[in-house]
């Protein structure tokens, strides 16, 4: 079954605590990236990966770092989260092919963090 | 840059009938791809529909059908014979076909079908 799979679902940690965030796809894409959700503004996409050791900021990554060292797998780290942190986090992924069946994000289960 | 709107932050809708989610965007981009994500209270994010902007004819699937207008860049959502099962936050999303695979997401609207 083609999935992305996220852990942990749940998190709360204390402030300045380190922490990671796995994300794993089986469908061998070469896209993936993080967003965080929070409420009244949507998806924000913090950082994106075109490749193995192709990264770049998003939106949002000021507090955040990714790596991509497999294809598979793409962590979210957090070196000293803050209280502002405390959000909702999607991985996603996707084909890099551009036609109308590849267009297609599919996400993780989503994290809800609490940063206190 | 590129932005997409839904003004509607709530709405409801009586089970079996017809609601409309509203969506407009904002891109230079020739040719992009919209799409409505459904994400019930399990916080999954769900593909409902997918349109691409060079096609004319508007995306159907069962129940969930769009119109897209081009040129005043809207991209509504229809929800016919409303289930109670259709109960979730819907994101409206655009993906240009150029530049960093990055989709912009709406803000959300969260919609509840009534019993």
């Amino acid at each position: 079954e083609a999935q992305v799979t996220q852990n942990p679902r749940y998190l709360i940690t204390v402030t300045g605590k380190k922490l990671t965030v796995t994300c794993s796809q089986n469908m061998n894409h070469e896209y993936m990236s993080w967003y965080r959700q929070d409420p009244g503004l949507g998806l924000r996409q913090i950082y994106y990966s075109m490749n193995v050791e192709v990264t770049d900021k998003g939106d949002v990554p000021e507090g955040y770092k990714v790596s991509r060292k497999e294809k598979r797998n793409f962590p979210l780290i957090l070196e000293s989260p803050s209280p502002n942190q405390t959000s909702l986090y999607f991985c996603a992924s996707s084909s890099k092919v551009r036609s109308v069946s590849n267009t297609e994000a599919f996400f993780g289960q989503g994290t809800r963090l609490t940063v206190v | 840059a590129q932005t997409v709107t839904q003004s509607q932050p709530e709405m409801s809708v009586q089970e079996a009938e017809t609601v409309t989610l509203s969506c407009t965007y904002d891109t230079s981009e020739n040719n992009y791809y919209l799409f409505w994500y459904k994400q019930p209270p399990s916080r999954q994010m769900i593909l409902v529909i997918r349109q691409e902007a060079y096609k004319q004819q508007n995306a159907t699937e069962n129940r969930f059908s769009v119109n897209f207008q081009k040129a005043a860049k809207s991209f509504s959502l229809k929800i016919s014979d409303s289930q109670l099962g259709d109960t979730a936050m819907y994101f409206c999303a655009i993906w240009p076909e150029s530049g960093t695979y990055k989709y912009i997401f709406g803000t959300g609207t969260r919609l509840k079908v009534l019993a």
